[in-house]
């Protein structure tokens, strides 16, 4: 069965520095999303991507975020400049087209990259 | 603004007993709404959904919810919990014209051999 993929599972950076998390969408996927889960906390939505572009961020995706498909395939999370409290887990989702007559609510989720900022 | 509530952070039922984890709503219409499993370590695995239609769906692994409008709930229940059902219950919540999710704070179910 097709799933989300994503590396690495586990990246430990320091604070300032940046990172890049990246994904890979199920293939025929058009919709594709970042969540992210402190540690003992709910899930919260940073962005959704469609199209080549954003089509809705939450107010936790600063001006520090980026999201990008760089090309087919990968779907990648840049965190700028870091700082403790993006310690977090960090899930990829995608989800099908209208067009495919599938339902695009139902979303996929990744198992997740856990960064660790220190 | 929607919000989804999640009353119980903890659950310890004991294998072979019935299980239902309660998930409330707040949103003016009727939500696309969503259960998911998260075992440690693991990523979101999706039990069942409601869009539409018969307010009581079934899912994966032998749970079921169901839809009830007048009390803004969507209750996962199974009969007979397995140790293995032993993992962190999401209930998640999207609307029309958006497709993000908004997810409850999460129910931790232990199991009890």
């Amino acid at each position: 069965e097709p799933e989300v993929t994503q590396t690495p599972s586990h990246q430990v950076t320091q604070m300032g520095q940046e990172v890049i998390l990246r994904c890979v969408p199920i293939s025929n996927h058009l919709y594709f999303y970042w969540y992210r889960q402190i540690l003992g906390q709910k899930v919260e939505f940073l962005v959704s991507f469609y199209n080549n572009e954003i089509s809705e961020k939450s107010e936790i995706f600063d001006d520090q975020f980026s999201v990008e498909r760089p090309d087919g395939s990968n779907f990648t999370l840049k965190i700028r400049s870091t700082k403790l409290e993006d310690s977090a887990m960090y899930f990829c989702a995608s989800s099908e087209a209208l067009l495919s007559g599938r339902d695009p609510y139902e979303q996929y989720f990744g198992p997740g990259t856990r960064l660790t900022v220190t | 603004a929607q919000s989804v509530t999640q009353p119980d952070i903890h659950i310890t039922v004991s294998e072979g007993a019935s299980l239902e984890l309660r998930c409330n709503y707040s949103y003016g219409a009727t939500p696309y709404l969503f259960w998911y499993v998260q075992s440690p370590g693991q990523g979101l695995q999706l039990l069942l959904k409601y869009f539409s239609g018969d307010t009581l769906v079934q899912g994966i692994k032998g749970f079921e919810a169901e839809f009830k409008r007048s009390q803004s709930s969507f209750n996962l229940r199974k009969p007979s919990v397995h140790w293995s059902d032993a993992a962190e219950y999401f209930c998640a919540v999207s609307t029309p014209g958006t497709y993000k999710y908004i997810f409850g704070t999460g129910t931790r179910l232990k199991v009890l051999a």
